[in-house]
């Protein structure tokens, strides 16, 4: 399995603009997650989804923040307008559901805002 | 709200020492607890998960325990490498904002960077 895609890489984008990031779950897996790592807070976790429906969205900062699912091999995260201090790796993760297996996370997208 | 904590922050040590990363959380009614390992600029690698009911779990040179009364969990290297050189975080399901279980919403501790050298 290739594992957890994410595009793009690595973006450097101007404040204002909007931002996009994509991700493809492992197949078959049915738990896709949406983290954020900084220096400052660590690793935190944005969004979840759950057989595509979002289950948990407590932990995106703020309306400019956007996220999908339309199915169960794709999902994306938008920012718009993008801002400065949204600069940060974004992790997305999948997972089968259960207490006994483990998350599998991509390369992350590094996204700098300046 | 679960807090995880890891000690030490930072740890060098020469190849060939048996070492051991702390981990500890506030919450001890946690369903699995999960070692990851972060190498720079990549993403996590899970190396092992232990069930609630589970006192430790092994893979290599990898060993985990897990005491949920204490709210403790340790990383054991044995005979590391300068290979082993990461940041290693350990990991906690928390409950979803709505209720009811959410295996995948992790808290993670801000991680150890471990450094073996030659």
């Amino acid at each position: 399995d290739a594992g957890v895609i994410q595009s793009p890489r690595h973006e450097v984008t101007e404040m204002g603009q909007e931002v996009t990031l994509r991700c493809k779950p492992i197949s078959g897996h049915n738990s896709l997650f949406w983290y954020r790592q900084t220096m400052m807070r660590g690793l935190e976790l944005l969004i979840y989804f759950n057989n595509n429906v979002p289950i948990d969205d407590s932990g995106m900062p703020e309306d400019r923040f956007s996220a999908k699912m339309p199915n169960a091999s794709f999902s994306t995260l938008k920012i718009q307008p993008s801002e400065p201090r949204d600069s940060a790796v974004y992790f997305c993760a999948s997972s089968f559901y259960g207490s006994g297996n483990t998350i599998y996370f991509g390369e992350g997208s590094w996204l700098t805002v300046v | 709200k679960q807090e995880v904590t890891q000690i030490p922050a930072a740890l060098s040590v020469p190849e060939g020492e048996n070492l051991v990363l702390n981990c500890s959380f506030t919450d001890s009614a946690i369903y699995n607890l999960q070692w990851f390992r972060q190498d720079p600029g990549k993403g996590l690698t899970s190396l092992l998960l232990i069930q609630s009911s589970q006192r430790e779990q092994t893979s290599g040179r990898l060993n985990a325990s897990l005491d949920k009364s204490s709210g403790r969990s340790t990383l054991y290297i044995a005979a590391s490498q300068p290979g082993d050189s990461a940041t290693y975080l350990c990991a906690v399901p928390s409950k979803a904002n709505a209720g009811g279980t959410s295996y995948g919403k992790l808290t993670f501790g801000q991680g150890t960077i471990l450094t073996v050298h030659p």
